[in-house]
C-alpha cells in the first residue's frame, strides 16, 4: 500500500461548526504532515509529526488543532475558521530520514475545505 | 535567504513536443532537489529527486532533470509531451544537514498541452 488517504474530499463548513480532517497511511512512515494550498500557489507547511510527537508547528492559528492518535493516523480539527481558511489541505508522510531535507513525501489528494 | 524561483508561470506546448522547465535555486550549499507534479485537484505526486551522484536524474513518466552546480539550476526536461502531462510543476529544495524538514517550494509552473 503506497497510498495516503485523505477524508471527507470536500468539506463545507460555517465558521461556528466544529470539523475535523482525516489522514491515513499505511507505509510505515514516521513522518506525518499537514500541508495548506491556495489555488495556484505551493503548499505551505502547517505541522509535522515525527514519531507522533508534533515536532514543527509553522505558527499556526489555534484554530487548527493537529492530532497523531498512532503512526498512522492523523488528524486536523478545526474549530472557528474563516473564509480566508478555505483551501486544498494536504496530508503528507515519509520515512524520518536521518537527514530530514531529504525526506521524499507522498501525498494525498487533499481535502477541499470551503469557509462560509 | 535561501529561495527557489521557477520564472515561468505559465508555459503552453503541442503534444508530441519537447519541454523544458526551469528551476533556479539560491542557496548556501547543494540541497536536496526536488521536482513534485500535482495533477488538477489532485495531491503532489514526486517526478524525481536529486541528491548525489550522476547530475543527470530519471524519474517517473519519462521525465528527467539535470542539476548544474554552477547554474544553481536543476531543470526538468521531456523529449515528447502527452495530453496527460498538463499539470502544475512545482521544484523544491531540502536543506542539507541539520534538523530542518521544511522544503523551499518554487511558485510552480504551470503546463497546458494544445492536442
Amino acid at each position: 500500500d503506497t497510498e495516503v488517504t485523505q477524508t471527507p474530499k470536500h468539506l463545507v463548513m460555517g465558521m461556528t461548526n466544529k470539523k475535523s480532517l482525516k489522514c491515513e497511511q499505511h507505509m510505515g512512515h514516521r513522518a506525518m504532515y499537514w500541508y495548506k494550498q491556495k489555488a495556484k500557489k505551493p503548499p505551505e507547511l502547517m505541522f509535522v509529526y515525527s514519531y507522533e510527537k508534533l515536532s514543527i508547528n509553522e505558527s499556526v492559528p489555534s484554530r487548527f488543532s493537529p492530532e497523531c492518535p498512532n503512526s498512522s493516523l492523523l488528524n486536523l480539527h478545526l474549530h472557528a475558521l474563516q473564509p480566508e481558511d478555505s483551501a486544498l489541505y494536504l496530508c503528507a508522510s515519509s520515512q524520518d530520514q536521518g537527514d530530514p531535507g531529504a525526506n521524499v513525501l507522498t501525498f494525498g489528494a487533499g481535502s477541499r475545505l470551503t469557509v462560509l | 535567504a535561501q529561495s527557489v524561483t521557477q520564472p515561468d508561470i505559465h508555459i503552453t506546448v503541442s503534444e508530441g513536443a519537447s519541454l523544458e522547465l526551469r528551476c533556479n535555486y539560491s542557496y548556501g550549499a547543494t540541497p536536496y532537489l526536488f521536482w513534485y507534479v500535482q495533477s488538477p485537484g489532485q495531491g503532489l505526486q514526486l517526478l524525481l529527486k536529486y541528491f548525489s551522484g550522476d547530475t543527470l536524474v530519471q524519474g517517473i513518466k519519462g521525465f528527467e532533470a539535470e542539476f548544474k552546480r554552477s547554474q544553481s539550476s536543476f531543470n526538468l526536461r521531456k523529449p515528447s509531451v502527452h495530453w496527460s502531462d498538463a499539470a502544475e510543476y512545482f521544484c523544491a529544495v531540502g536543506a542539507r544537514g541539520g534538523n530542518n524538514r521544511k522544503l523551499i517550494w518554487g511558485l510552480g509552473t504551470s503546463l497546458a498541452v494544445n492536442p
